[in-house]
Formats: structure tokens, sequence, C-alpha cells
């Protein structure tokens, strides 16, 4: 079947430590985006990438990195410098076909939690 | 700043009982419209889309919603709630930017 998946499901991690999370995708899509959920606020953009090694800074960057050394691949990076870094995390994809918005297809997403 | 509005953060309905939630976008153009549905620790499904056209568009599992470009809103609707309906609803527009911009969601909670 394809689909994005994401890893792990939850993660907690120590303050001060960074933490990588996964998202990998089979549809054979050019563009994957990171969005970051907090109870209240909707969905806010991180990063995204529309081609392999290069992406661009969502609405929040700050305190995160991310790499596209694969097409199918996108992992998100949460460093020691993201003040608050528990979040629900969303991984998403879509093709860039045709001059219009193309549908994105969310990834099951990670909860993290850092203690 | 582009926006979109959900003004209802919880909404109880009971079963069986219709439903409608609110959606408004601020946005000069026609925007790219999406209703977004997430069960609790899951991703986002995508209910139903606008692009242009017929302003009431259905989607998947009997939900509908109508665009009022008068009222900058797409509010969506179900005739009859099911209890598995109960989840976080989700309204997003497609922005000048090319990104989407997320409502801040609506919690729908189904009484049995």
């Amino acid at each position: 079947d394809g689909g994005i998946t994401q890893s792990p499901k939850y993660l907690f991690r120590k303050e001060g430590q960074n933490v990588t999370l996964s998202c990998e995708q089979n549809l054979n899509h050019d563009a994957m985006y990171w969005y970051r959920q907090d109870p209240g606020q909707g969905l806010r953009l991180i990063y995204y990438s529309q081609i392999v090694n290069d992406f661009q800074k969502g609405d929040i960057a700050e305190g995160y990195s991310v790499s596209r050394e694969k097409k199918e691949s996108f992992p998100l990076t949460v460093t020691s410098a993201q003040k608050n870094p528990t979040a629900f995390y969303l991984c998403a994809s879509s093709t860039l076909l045709g001059g219009g918005y193309n549908e994105q297809f969310f990834g099951p997403g990670t909860r993290l939690t850092v203690l | 700043a582009q926006s979109v509005t959900q003004p209802d953060i919880h909404i109880t309905v009971s079963e069986g009982a219709s439903l409608e939630l609110r959606c408004n976008y601020s946005y000069g153009a026609t925007p790219y419209l999406f209703w977004y549905v997430q069960s609790p620790g899951q991703g986002l499904q995508l209910l139903l889309k606008y692009f242009s056209g017929d302003t009431l568009v259905q989607g998947i599992k009997g939900f509908e919603a109508e665009f009022k470009r008068s009222q900058s809103s797409f509010n969506l609707r179900k005739p009859s709630v099911h209890w598995s309906d109960a989840a976080e609803y989700f309204c997003a527009a497609v922005g000048n930017t090319g990104k989407l911009i997320f409502g801040q969601g609506t919690t729908l909670q189904v009484k049995p």
C-alpha cells in the first residue's frame, strides 16, 4: 500500500538532547512537509521541500533542521535550541504536477515529549 | 495576514442530530479550501475540498460543505451525526504563498 510512515509513534527525550523524527513516503511525491500541532493552534508549517537536496523554512523553523537526501525521506531534527519541543509532529507529502495546488497527504504523526 | 478561523473550539451534538461546523477565511481572492478530520493521535484525513465551480461540495463519510464568497465562509455540514464522527475537524485554505493555512480546529463530541 502507498502511504506515509512516521516513526516512532511516541518519543521521549530529555531536555537538551537533539532528536530526529523519521518520515518516509512511497507515493513518489516530490514535495514533503513537516507540521507541528499544539492544542488549540491547528497545524503550523516547520519546513518543506519540493526537490531532493533543497528545502525551505516554514513559519516556525527556529530550533528545527531537516534534510532531503532521498526523494522518499524527509527527517526532522528537533534541536536543543527549540524552546518548547513537546508537541505532535505531522509529516505530509504532495505531487507538484500541474500549475495549481496539489493535495497533501498526511502521515500518522509522532508525539514528542521532552522531559 | 491571511488566516482561517474556526469560531467553535468544542461542539457537542446528539447522535442522529445534524451538524454544522463553521469556518471563515480572510483572503482577497477565492482560495482553495479544505476540511480535514483527525481522530485522536492520528494523522489528518481529507473530507472534502473546494477549488472552483459548484459551491456545494460533497465529501466522504456523508459530509458536505458550502462555499459562500459573500460571507468568506466554508461551513461543514452533516445531516445525521454518528458516534464515529467524534473527532477534531480542521478547516484549511491555501493562501497566496501557496502554503496551507489551518484553522485552530473544532473538537466534536457525540452524545449517545
